[in-house]
């Protein structure tokens, strides 16, 4: 059984560019959900994404967008990158309904100069 | 504004003894919690959960008590082990949002 898999694991961005962090869920999990942990905070939610459609979001402005594909996989995209965007993006696949939380990948840690 | 609060950054235990580390939500709306483990450079790692219709639930060395009445939430470690030494993150959910605290960091002293 694979687990969450995020990549990259690091990634320096220049402000007002945009990036891409990706995410494979792991095997048998249907949903995913982004998280945005700063430093000395606990992860605070972005969005989850079930069956290829958004399924709750966080108080992130729209710059934030994601996707999710039929293979479960997904992608988290933000525009217009700002200073304190500088995070540990964390990718967390589950099944719904599941009581058991989430599995979360290791992060990408995203500089924004 | 956050809903849930770990007050206590971290905590240094003995090997052996209890670890006792405290969360509260302010959200009467909760209804499950769950306590994560992080070690460096690794994402959280589900440990132990309870839901609001109890007040406690065991797993090995890990305890979990709930009082609702309180809005507060406690995680016993019994006994502390040095590879328990990590960052614990408790977290609450109300439908498919997590809200998570700020973390404690433990560090259990051989």
């Amino acid at each position: 059984e694979t687990g969450v898999t995020q990549s990259p694991t690091h990634l320096i961005k220049t402000r007002g560019q945009q990036v891409t962090l990706r995410c494979s869920s792991q095997s048998g999990h249907n949903t995913v959900s982004w998280y945005q942990q700063a430093l000395g905070q606990g992860p605070q939610f972005i969005f989850q994404y079930y069956r290829e459609e958004e399924n709750g979001r966080g108080n992130f402005p729209p710059r934030f967008s994601g996707l999710q594909f039929p293979n479960y996989s997904s992608e988290l995209n933000v525009n217009a990158l700002e200073l304190d965007d500088s995070a540990l993006y964390l990718c967390a696949s589950s099944l719904a309904g599941s009581a058991y939380g989430y599995t979360f990948g290791s992060g990408t840690r995203l500089t924004v100069v | 504004d956050q809903q849930v609060k770990q007050n206590s950054p971290s905590l240094s235990v003995q090997e052996g003894r209890i670890s006792i580390l405290n969360c509260d939500y302010t959200n009467s709306m909760f209804d499950y919690f769950l306590w994560y483990k992080k070690y460096p450079a690794e994402g959280p790692t589900f440990l132990i959960s309870i839901s609001s219709i109890k007040d406690k639930n065991e797993d090995g060395r890990f305890t979990v008590f709930l009082n609702k009445s309180a809005k507060h939430l406690s995680l016993h470690i019994v006994p502390s082990q040095p590879g328990d030494s990590a960052v614990y993150f408790c977290a609450a959910s109300v439908g498919n949002q997590f809200y998570f605290g700020t973390g404690t960091s433990l560090t259990v002293i051989p």
